[in-house]
């Protein structure tokens, strides 16, 4: 099966950097991706890594280790606007058409 | 483009009740689609996913169905709500190994 670990909740400070860490357990690995939820909205993506190394995308980036079976998420230059839940979710080459999500961290910003 | 319309955005249902909410997706044939169910402070759940007309695979056993009567049209059905079906129902379909979700149903039975 598949299993993925990402803490529960992580406070920072507006203008500040946060990482957001995700561990996953799955045969068949495909790749590794991240959303964005805020209060009483849709999840949207962020950001996808299939190889190892970082991917960035303005303010955030996100890091694969597939050895490590871990990966990150890195905002940089925190806006209050940030907060909101993450969730990564891990994709399987056997189970193609399906993802599985983690259970999301919830970040908090402070002024 | 590709857009995804879901509704109701908002459901209140007594115990018992049947329950219908749908998706349609736009700017795009034969998409892979799901639906998702999200309990309050939780993650997301597969509930089912189709990969075409009359294709389901249900993730979950319980009191919902699901149902794909066109390309690009995803159904998710209830005949009776129980109190555990609460919670943010959200559709979506896939780019690959990405999901783009629909606005979601907040769905609430008392």
């Amino acid at each position: 099966g598949q299993s993925l670990e990402q803490p529960s909740e992580v406070t920072a400070v507006e203008g500040a950097i946060v990482q957001i860490n995700c561990t996953y357990q799955t045969s068949g690995f495909y790749g590794l991706s991240w959303y964005q939820q805020h209060d009483g909205g849709a999840p949207t993506f962020l950001s996808y890594n299939g190889l190892d190394g970082l991917e960035e995308t303005g303010r955030f980036s996100s890091f694969l280790s597939r050895s490590d079976s871990y990966g990150y998420l890195l905002l940089q230059e925190l806006q209050m606007k940030d907060s909101a839940s993450y969730f990564c979710a891990v994709s399987a080459y056997s189970s193609a058409s399906k993802i599985i999500f983690g259970s999301g961290t919830r970040l908090s910003i402070r002024p | 483009s590709q857009t995804i319309h879901q509704w109701p955005a908002t459901l209140v249902q007594p115990v018992g009740s049947p329950l219908s909410l749908e998706c349609t997706v736009e700017g795009t044939s034969n998409p892979n689609l799901y639906w998702y169910r999200q309990a309050a402070g939780r993650g997301l759940q597969l509930l089912f996913y189709s990969v075409g007309i009359g294709q389901i695979s249900s993730e979950v056993p319980q009191n919902l169905s699901a149902s794909r009567p066109q390309d690009r049209q995803f159904i998710l059905s209830s005949k009776k709500l129980l109190l555990s079906d609460s919670g943010f129902y959200l559709c979506a379909w896939s780019g690959g190994a990405l999901r783009y979700f629909g606005a979601g149903t907040r769905l609430s039975v008392l």
